[in-house]
């Protein structure tokens, strides 16, 4: 079965700072992808990047960015020039064939003034 | 505008009663599916739905049921609540097995 681990139960970084979140995965398939959601304290669950595991490339969103390393089943997320509003929970997600969302226990994320 | 949207938004019920969360997309998405987020749990799946007539148990299914009778609607129902159902219920659904999916506003659920 795949696992998603976050390891950082919190993190704080200081306003206009980069910051990274860790996720590690495990699986056995090849072809899969995975996700960062984040939820704010509004409760919405808003997908931040995707991340196809056959693209060697990493995914960019603005000041979002992966560090994709496929042989180390790692995927962090890198927020650049952080923003008061990216004060929230952030999730790594893995998805592969047809089988369902398998999500990480999170990383809450506060932006200081 | 599509949308997903779920109701109630806040629910009170009691030991025992059944109570039935409603979740309703209008993006045509064959795929849906019900979550529950707990503090040190992250989202754990209840059970989800790949189309009408199609139902199948998540990891913590125990205790709740689904039908899929059309493609819009995927009701999840607690039998008999119990207070450790007490959470937050997300319902989402995705266009494609294996791509992002796209999440309701949640459902604060509390068993007394």
């Amino acid at each position: 079965a795949q696992t998603v681990t976050q390891s950082q139960p919190e993190m704080s970084v200081q306003e206009a700072e980069t910051v990274t979140l860790s996720c590690t995965y495990d699986t056995s398939e090849s072809n899969y992808y995975l996700f960062w959601y984040k939820q704010p304290p509004s409760r919405q669950m808003i997908l931040v990047i995707r991340q196809e595991a056959y693209k060697q490339q990493n995914a960019t969103e603005n000041r979002f960015s992966v560090n994709f390393q496929k042989a180390a089943k790692s995927f962090s997320l890198k927020i650049s020039d952080s923003q008061l509003g990216d004060t929230a929970m952030y999730f790594c997600a893995f998805i592969s064939g047809n089988t369902p969302l398998v999500f990480g226990k999170g990383t809450r994320l506060s932006v200081i003034a | 505008d599509a949308e997903i949207t779920q109701s109630p938004r806040h629910k009170i019920t009691e030991t025992g009663r059944q109570v039935t969360l409603a979740c309703h997309q209008t993006w045509n998405h064959n795929n849906m599916f019900w979550y529950r987020q707990d503090l040190g749990h992250g989202l754990r799946l209840i059970h989800y739905s790949y189309g009408v007539q199609d139902t199948n148990k998540g990891e913590v299914s125990d205790g709740y049921s689904v039908s899929r009778s059309n493609t819009e609607d995927l009701p999840l129902t607690l039998e008999s609540a119990a207070s450790s159902q007490t959470s937050v219920y997300f319902c989402a659904s995705s266009e494609v097995a294996g791509w992002e999916q796209y999440f309701g506003p949640g459902t604060r659920l509390t068993v007394t």
